[in-house]
């Protein structure tokens, strides 16, 4: 079935240096989301993106859907202490939607 | 209500007791989500309902669990005779419509962290 791959695992950071998280699908999708989750909190929606090629902008934040609609990515320019947490791809499979593994983000101040 | 409420937060049971999980969704929101987060893992799935009936359960780890949802309303998570491995973060979320629709994400309640010892 379809799997969502997500990397890095783990990434820590200065704060002020980017960081960026990529997602593969192992098939086509017609649309990924990503989502952030605070430590001890919940997965909170932040964006869907439905085009090929599509860019959007929120903030320091770039997503960026691939041209084939197997990848896509999020950029964080500038990294704050506020940025921390584990961000979530998700394309949907069926009538659900299937998570990536995450990608946790630690900044250093 | 103004967001997906989920009870207890917390639920401590002995291996071997029954547990039911709550989640009240949005109101009008017609899809509902249960998911499983086990400690520094990813989301997995669990059951999908539409309505009161739901059209994918292929994510239910075996027999023990089992959901039911009244209407467009509350759902209960039931796990029978639990055992240490289902230890976890129960999540539920709710949507406007189902996931075929491609318009909208989730929102997640805050979860119900069970622990069986």
């Amino acid at each position: 079935g379809q799997q969502v791959m997500q990397i890095p695992q783990y990434q820590h950071v200065q704060e002020g240096e980017d960081f960026t998280t990529y997602c593969n699908s192992s098939t086509t999708l017609s649309n990924i989301q990503w989502y952030k989750q605070r430590p001890g909190g919940h997965p909170v929606f932040l964006i869907q993106l439905v085009k090929s090629g599509e860019v959007k902008k929120q903030k320091r934040l770039t997503f960026q859907f691939g041209e084939a609609k197997k990848n896509s990515s999020l950029h964080i320019t500038a990294t704050q202490t506020t940025d921390v947490g584990t961000y979530f791809c998700a394309g949907p499979r069926g009538n659900k939607l299937v998570f990536g593994a995450g990608t946790i983000l630690r900044v250093k101040s | 209500g103004a967001g997906v409420s989920q009870s207890p937060s917390n639920k401590v049971t002995e291996k071997g007791k029954d547990v039911e999980l709550r989640c009240d969704p949005i109101s009008g929101h017609t899809a509902l989500y249960w998911y499983r987060q086990r400690l520094g893992q990813g989301l997995e799935f669990l059951i999908y309902f539409q309505g009161n009936s739901a059209p994918d359960k292929s994510g239910l780890p075996s027999d023990r669990f089992s959901a039911e949802r009244t209407g467009e309303s509350v759902s209960t998570l039931t796990i029978q005779r639990t055992q240490q491995e289902d230890s976890a973060v129960y999540l539920c979320a709710s949507s406007p419509s189902g996931t075929g629709s491609f318009n909208y994400g989730y929102t997640f309640g805050s979860g119900t962290r069970l622990t069986v010892v």
